[in-house]
């Protein structure tokens, strides 16, 4: 089984439409990370958080919300999606006595 | 200027060829740097790691760090067709926060 999970691996939906995407891991992280790829772009940090209690913004959180219902669950949601959040959406995880960052396999969210 | 600046590639090489990857980066607060390969339509994975200047070595991968002129270096030993991938470099502070590169696209040929 995989340690980083992200659902849904796919979603189209419709621009003003309200997103969700979801991370789970049973590494048993503290640290987790939301990141946003575009082609030609690179990884962009969105969101992350060292523990429960603890949310900050990356570079790029405009359009962005997150929830850390739990230490191994991390949610990402758009509240208006639009056009130009179509991308490659990657949860990531870190234990805080080591620098790896473990990825997920990703969503791949179109906003039409 | 973009705190790390890579080339986007494509890199496209024969089997058994010795490939260099290369970053550059402005921010001097940087003091760990990371080499993530990322697969099609995959996550991308940590591939090796280096703190400060220097080299290091792992099989067929050297990671190189140059803090003096901001220059950071992966190079692959006989290239395989498995190797073909976008390798990304990613440099950190002392804040855990990762700076990724854009990545460079590899394709090793048989």
């Amino acid at each position: 089984d995989a340690d980083v999970t992200q659902t849904p691996r796919n979603r189209i939906t419709k621009t003003g439409k309200r997103i969700m995407l979801e991370c789970s891991q049973t590494k048993g992280h503290d640290r987790m990370y939301w990141y946003r790829q575009d082609p030609g772009l690179g990884l962009q940090l969105i969101y992350y958080s060292f523990d429960v209690k603890d949310i900050n913004k990356g570079e790029i959180s405009d359009g962005y919300s997150v929830s850390r219902q739990a230490q191994a669950k991390f949610s990402l949601s758009l509240e208006s999606a639009i056009p130009n959040q179509t991308a490659l959406y990657f949860c990531a995880t870190s234990d805080s006595s080591r620098d790896e960052q473990f990825f997920g396999p990703g969503t791949r969210l179109t906003v039409l | 200027q973009k705190e790390v600046e890579q080339d986007p590639g494509p890199l496209s090489v024969p089997e058994g060829a010795i490939v260099s990857l290369n970053c550059t980066y402005s921010n001097s607060a940087f003091q760990y740097f990371m080499w993530y390969r990322q697969y099609s339509r995959k996550g991308p994975e940590l591939l090796m790691y280096t703190y400060s200047s220097g080299n290091k070595e792992d099989g067929r991968f050297t990671a190189q760090v140059d803090k003096s002129s901001k220059y950071i270096s992966l190079f692959i030993r006989d290239s395989q067709p498995s190797d073909s991938a976008t390798y990304l470099c990613a440099p950190r502070g002392s804040n855990y926060k990762l700076t990724f590169g854009k990545g460079t696209l590899l394709t090793v040929n048989p």
